[in-house]
């Protein structure tokens, strides 16, 4: 079965101590990226990946990195944290059909 | 200006209504554009594509109209499962631009 899963699923955190939201997909999709949702805003792009190694900055990426070592995983980190990072954030992936796979989504809460 | 806009609704229709969403986009490059669904709290769904030559999928239609720079949606026959909220959504390069969404709510 097709899957992009995102760990944790809910998190509360506080400020400035860092984390990481892990996504993987078993597709083999070479397209992953990492969106945010917040409520008036819809999904804004934060970073995206091309292919190992390869990655570009979204619309948003300010406080946000991010890696892809291996095709299949490509984690969000946050180094310090800060309220406005609160948010409800959604790994993607493409495919050949050019049809993307959300993951379930992940819901931060930085205090 | 948002590059895609839609209004955010609540439409609240009886069952077995037809309704209808816009959405509007400012850039005339883009070649593809989606409509999405996401129940709340959850991941956004293809719904389905849009084509210039409009496409139909059971109740659902969707229509593109470049000369406007507009898509729409049409639901016939609502359920009480089309409750959701609907993402108007354009492509840039591999790059989605998603609209904030529309909230439709189908009472019985």
């Amino acid at each position: 079965e097709a899957q992009v899963t995102q760990n944790p699923r809910y998190l509360i955190t506080v400020t400035g101590k860092k984390l990481t939201v892990t996504c993987s997909q078993n597709m083999n999709h070479e397209y992953m990226s990492w969106y945010r949702q917040d409520p008036g805003l819809g999904l804004r792009q934060i970073y995206y990946s091309m292919n190992v190694e390869v990655t570009d900055k979204g619309d948003v990426p300010e406080g946000y990195k991010v890696s892809r070592k291996e095709k299949r995983n490509f984690p969000l980190i946050l180094e310090s944290p800060s309220p406005n990072q609160t948010s409800l954030y959604f790994c993607a992936t493409f495919s050949a059909s050019y049809e993307q796979y959300f993951g379930p989504g992940t819901r931060l809460t930085v205090t | 200006r948002k590059e895609v806009e839609q209004d955010p609704g609540p439409f609240n229709v009886p069952e077995g209504a037809t309704v209808a969403f816009n959405c509007t986009y400012s850039n005339s490059a883009s070649q593809s554009f989606f409509w999405y669904r996401q129940d709340c709290r959850k991941e956004p769904k293809l719904l389905m594509s849009v084509y210039s030559s409009g496409n139909e999928d059971g109740r659902f239609t969707a229509q593109l109209n470049r000369a406007s720079q507009y898509i729409s949606l049409l639901i016939r026959d609502s359920k009480l499962s089309d409750s959701a909220t609907y993402l108007c959504v354009m492509d840039s390069s591999y790059k989605l631009i998603f609209g904030s969404g529309t909230r439709l709510l189908v009472r019985p």
